[in-house]
């Protein structure tokens, strides 16, 4: 079992809809998680962490974390046709900074459609 | 506009012989790490260090693949020798980690693609 597991996708949405893009990991220790997106040939960026359970939104990304059943999740609302990117999961076991080290999992392809 | 710069930007060479990836991290950030990123295995940690100290180097082959933070503005990945399967795209990232938070952006360098022939 791989420690930090996503769909592979593509995950295919109409512009304008709600894309809900998924991950679970394995450490129950696990404290601080991340989404980054990575546009084809380009790097990973950051774009939401969330600390906490519940739902964090910034802008049209909301993040929902539920550790209990050790998921995490982004949704992008009011997709459009430049969200379509692979979405990487990344996971810490710690909760500050000193504890660095990131496990992501291997992304989600979304393809937003006209 | 800070960024992190990685050279080469693309590398081709022959099975055996020592590749050496540079990378020149955001100034002030004390935090730089190495990941390779493949199809099958995606995104994964070779090695990091914070001011300049490694702090862990688990993912990385020890029999072929160095990592040196020689000054704070220079980070190298060397693989002596070379192999197939070590093709993929190498990313340097640098942050600024402090250790009472849990601000921890990692910036990414546009990465190195490597293909060992």
């Amino acid at each position: 079992q791989k420690e930090v597991e996503q769909n592979s996708g593509p995950l295919s949405v109409p512009e304008g809809a709600i894309a809900s893009l998924n991950c679970t990991y394995s450490d129950r220790g696990s404290q601080s998680f991340f989404w980054y997106r990575q546009y084809s040939g380009k790097s990973p960026e950051l774009i939401m962490s969330i600390y906490s359970n519940g739902d964090k939104e910034d802008g049209r990304f909301t993040a929902q974390l539920n550790k209990a059943s050790q998921y995490v999740s982004l949704l992008i609302r009011d997709s459009q046709p430049s969200d379509s990117a692979t979405y990487l999961c990344a996971v810490r076991l710690g909760l500050t900074g000193t504890a660095s080290k990131l496990t992501f999992g291997t992304g989600t392809r979304l393809q937003v459609t006209l | 506009d800070a960024r992190v710069t990685q050279t080469p930007r693309h590398k081709v060479t022959e099975m055996g012989q020592e590749v050496t990836m540079r990378c020149q991290p955001i100034l002030g950030h004390n935090t730089v790490f190495w990941y390779r990123q493949t199809m099958m295995q995606g995104l994964e940690l070779l090695a990091y260090f914070r001011n300049r100290a490694p702090l862990d180097d688990s993912g990385m082959p020890k029999d072929r693949f160095s990592a040196e933070m020689p000054d704070a503005t220079l980070a190298t990945l060397k693989i002596q020798p070379s192999e197939p399967r070590d093709s993929a795209v190498y990313f340097c990232a640098s942050g600024l980690v402090w250790p009472t938070t849990n601000t921890d952006t990692q910036y990414f360098g546009p990465g190195t693609r490597l293909t060992v022939l």
